[in-house]
């Protein structure tokens, strides 16, 4: 079984400054990682996700994620905030095997960013 | 074509109503997903097909009927809703069943839908 948990419900960042959105695992199997972002009244687009190899993963918009097994965390960065970046993000987790019962997607309980400018 | 359409984008119902929902992707993904999404809540997994084939019911009420006429269309068939089930109603789609880790899932933009 897997499970995801998003430290801090809401973060607030200024325009320009460092974001930093938190999530660590749990999973009895070597894990898939995502991230998703959800601007308001639309579906989930996908960030980046982490499968095998290179821990460190370059998504969309300039946003990159790093995967820690030691950790077991999977934070999402961006070096520099825009105001276009103020959504919901969710962290999702699937076990990362083919086949089996790895089709579900396990959300975690989403941050929501705003950027103040 | 690399999105998923879903319509309608905006659905008022009364609760003796029946009304279906529409799911539509033509990158010939395989697998096919229907998830719910409450106000300020992550989604979550309703139904999912494989190979046209229902193949997962995450113990969903049967006033929720799913269906998949082909490989490029999903349904949610609606009746008898509760208020309670007013949410955003999401549908993805994966390349291969059994293995959206790799190819990812790709979301449509969700019928929201209102219970009266």
């Amino acid at each position: 079984a897997q499970s995801v948990t998003q430290l801090g419900s809401h973060v607030s960042v200024s325009e320009g400054a460092l974001v930093l959105l938190r999530c660590n695992y749990s999973s009895s199997v070597p894990p898939y990682l995502f991230w998703y972002v959800q601007y308001p009244n639309q579906g989930l687009q996908l960030l980046l996700k982490y499968t095998t190899g290179a821990t460190l993963v370059k998504g969309i918009n300039g946003f990159e994620a790093e995967f820690k097994k030691s950790e077991t965390s999977f934070h999402l960065t961006k070096p520099s905030a825009h105001m276009s970046d103020a959504a919901e993000y969710f962290c999702a987790v699937t076990g990362g095997r083919r086949g089996g019962s790895n089709y579900k997607l396990t959300f975690g309980k989403g941050t929501l960013l705003t950027v103040n400018p | 074509d690399t999105e998923v359409t879903q319509t309608p984008k905006h659905l008022v119902m009364g609760m003796t109503n029946k009304k279906s929902l529409k799911c539509e992707q033509h990158m010939g993904h395989r697998a096919m997903y229907w998830y719910k999404q409450k106000a300020k809540k992550p989604p979550e997994l309703m139904f999912v097909y494989s190979y046209e084939k229902l193949s997962i019911n995450e113990s969903v009420p049967s006033r929720f009927s799913p269906e998949c006429p082909n490989s490029s269309l999903l349904n949610l068939h609606l009746h008898a809703l509760q208020p309670e089930d007013s949410a955003l109603y999401l549908c993805a789609s994966s390349r291969q069943p059994g293995s959206p880790a790799n190819y990812g899932y790709t979301f449509g933009s969700g019928t929201r839908l209102t219970v009266v």
